[in-house]
């Protein structure tokens, strides 16, 4: 079965970098787009941006442009999403998403990584 | 500012069938599908219907969605009080090229 399991919370200082891994089970890992979503205590779900496995290509939401990257590790099945100068703001729980077959839905999930983001 | 629209609530009693609405433009839902999750509190979404009315297996065909120009709906039938939930719905969108989601809509099951 599809899983998408990722790494543990984070507690990091304004003005630093965290990077958040998302390890793919189930399927094909290059077979299949990696999207990152996240969310706000409260809020609703933000875009991040997609990375393709096989090309390592990327698109990012207009908001994190030259915060965010995207990356990958085919050997291991891997994902990364870091974003960098964090902020208060930043402070939410980032899902890694991927589509289910023959749809846009995303229809698998990672459980979600909770970064904090205080001084 | 969320660039769907959705109402922040709606409500029902058990069996009834409550609507949410989810309204856009010609850059999202206008030119692509739609697709709906559900959020239960402290968990992941989960995709209830995608390419507009397509549900996945596993989801009662108490969810159902419709799509009319720049809009869309979810209806769900039957209410029970597990489908107490945030509801969201999303696109793509043409003009910012990326996905774009609705602000969410609170069901409470009276």
């Amino acid at each position: 079965q599809v899983q998408l399991v990722q790494s543990g919370a984070e507690v990091k200082k304004p003005g630093a970098s965290v990077k958040v891994s998302c390890k793919a089970s189930g399927y094909t890992f290059t077979s299949y787009d990696i999207n990152w979503v996240r969310q706000a205590t409260g809020q609703g779900l933000e875009w991040m941006g997609w990375m393709n496995p096989n090309s390592g290509n990327t698109g990012y939401a207009q908001k994190f442009q030259g915060r965010v990257t995207m990356t990958r590790n085919t050997s291991i099945s891997t994902a990364y999403m870091e974003l960098s100068s964090l902020r208060s703001e930043d402070t939410a729980v980032y899902y890694c998403a991927r589509y289910i077959e023959g749809g846009s839905g995303y229809g698998f999930w990672g459980q979600g990584t909770l970064v904090t983001v205080s001084s | 500012q969320s660039v769907l629209t959705q109402p922040p609530s709606a409500s029902g009693t058990p069996g009834q069938r409550v609507t949410i609405s989810c309204s856009g433009s010609s850059s999202n839902i206008g030119s692509n599908t739609v697709n709906w999750y559900q959020q239960l509190p402290g968990t992941a979404p989960k995709l209830l219907i995608y390419s507009n009315n397509q549900r996945p297996s596993g989801v009662p065909d108490r969810f159902s969605g419709s799509k009319s120009g720049t809009s869309a709906s979810l209806a769900i039938s039957g209410l029970q009080s597990e489908d107490e939930a945030d509801y969201y719905c999303a696109a793509w969108d043409d003009s910012l090229n990326g996905q774009v989601f609705g602000g969410g809509t609170k069901l409470t099951v009276l």
